[in-house]
Order: C-alpha cells, then sequence, then structure tokens
C-alpha cells in the first residue's frame, strides 16, 4: 500500500521569506497527487493537483506554485509568504482512478510571523 | 458543481452516547463516490469508508454505521456508544469518476465526546 511523506512537519517563517514543503509516495507508480491547506483548523481547500510529472492544475489564484519533478514528488513552494499563507498543508495522493479515495500525508504546519 | 454540507459545526457528547453525523451532497453526475474521513488532533486524515452511487446499501463496521439515501441526498454516518477516542473532526467528501477528478470536501463537523 502506499506511503505518504511531507516534511519538514512544522516550520516557523517571517513574511517574505521563500517556502518549500516536500511530499513524496511510496508504494505505488503514476498516482495522482494534491496540496490542499487547512486553514483556522477546519476546511480543506485544494490548492494545486498533478496527474502527472510536471503537470500542475491550480485551483486558485495565489502566493503559491507547485511543481512534480518526479512521479512520486510534489513540492509546493512560495518566492514571499505572506501572512495569509499559515496553515496545515495536506498533500494526499489517489491510486485507484475507479474509486477516488484520496490517502493523505502527516501534514506540514506553517507558521508565518 | 459539487457541493457537501455538513450542516452540524460541532458536537459534543457524553461517553456511551450515540451520535449522527449529517452528510448533504450536490452532483450533477449520475455516478459519483461518497466518503468520510476521520481527523484527528494529529492532524492527518484517516479514510473511513467509500460508497458509490449505485450501493445504497447501509454500511456497519463495529461501532461505526453508515446511511446512504439518494433520495435525500445524504450519506449520514453514526457512531454507537461514542468512546472519547473517537473525538476527532469528521470530514464527508464527494468525487465525481475519470481522471481528473477532484474530492470535494464539505466543513467537517468537530466531534467532543466528554468522558
Amino acid at each position: 500500500s502506499q506511503t505518504i511523506h511531507q516534511w519538514p512537519a512544522t516550520l516557523v517563517q517571517p513574511v517574505g521569506s521563500p517556502l518549500s514543503l516536500e511530499c513524496t509516495v511510496e508504494g505505488t507508480s503514476n498516482p495522482n497527487l494534491y496540496w490542499y491547506r487547512q486553514a483556522a483548523g477546519r476546511g480543506l481547500q485544494l490548492l494545486f493537483y498533478s496527474v502527472g510529472i510536471g503537470q500542475i492544475s491550480s485551483e486558485v489564484p495565489q502566493n503559491l506554485s507547485a511543481s512534480r519533478p518526479q512521479d512520486r514528488q510534489f513540492i509546493l513552494s512560495s518566492k514571499k509568504l505572506l501572512l495569509s499563507d499559515s496553515g496545515f498543508y495536506l498533500c494526499a495522493c489517489r491510486v485507484l482512478m475507479n474509486t477516488g479515495e484520496l490517502f493523505f500525508g502527516e501534514g506540514s504546519r506553517l507558521t508565518v510571523l | 458543481a459539487q457541493k457537501v454540507t455538513q450542516a452540524q459545526t460541532e458536537i459534543s457528547v457524553v461517553e456511551k452516547e450515540d451520535v449522527t453525523l449529517d452528510c448533504v451532497y450536490e452532483t450533477r453526475d449520475t455516478t459519483y463516490y461518497l466518503f468520510w474521513y476521520k481527523q484527528p488532533p494529529s492532524g492527518e486524515l484517516v479514510f473511513l469508508i467509500r460508497r458509490n452511487s449505485f450501493d445504497e446499501q447501509n454500511e456497519i463496521s463495529g461501532r461505526y454505521s453508515w446511511n446512504f439515501q439518494k433520495s435525500t441526498s445524504s450519506f449520514n454516518f453514526t457512531i454507537t456508544a461514542s468512546q472519547v477516542v473517537d473525538s476527532a473532526v469528521y470530514f464527508c467528501a464527494l468525487t465525481n469518476t475519470g481522471a481528473n477528478s477532484k474530492l470535494t470536501f464539505g466543513k467537517g463537523i468537530t466531534l467532543s465526546v466528554r468522558p
């Protein structure tokens, strides 16, 4: 079965600094990958998804970007963080296209000061 | 467009009480999947159940049971004899099929089970 790793688990960054959150997947090939953000401890907002290497779809305009340099690697980045970027970031993968459930990583908690 | 509504935001019960978490969905697709996820305080989302649109049979797994009714577009989740470890945020979600399909989540219900 697949395993999703995210790091770092916790990050405190000043406003204006860059960001890089990494997600890697083990135990599967060619998954769909997703970045979600959970702000204020509640709802999940889809930020980006990728169906293959180099293929990124953005769901909302924002200060963030995503890249997929390898099949099982998904990176979330920012050149200059804003206070509003604080939140809990979750990476997820979908393996079985027909059934659709997502499996999530442990999450990365970002605090922008 | 897809939409998932979890009208309850916070529920508090005493241990051993039964509790039902409501989920109502909207979709124009005839084939779709519904899910429930649990988010304990650690933060990771744990997959609980998947149900496809053609299977309206209710499902029971231990103290958990799910009631799917297409007529009312609902997929409710009941925890019987709740325990403190059930305290978490519970999300209902919906997706259509296809390679580019995306999961739409409800806003979540915070369940607190008091000893």
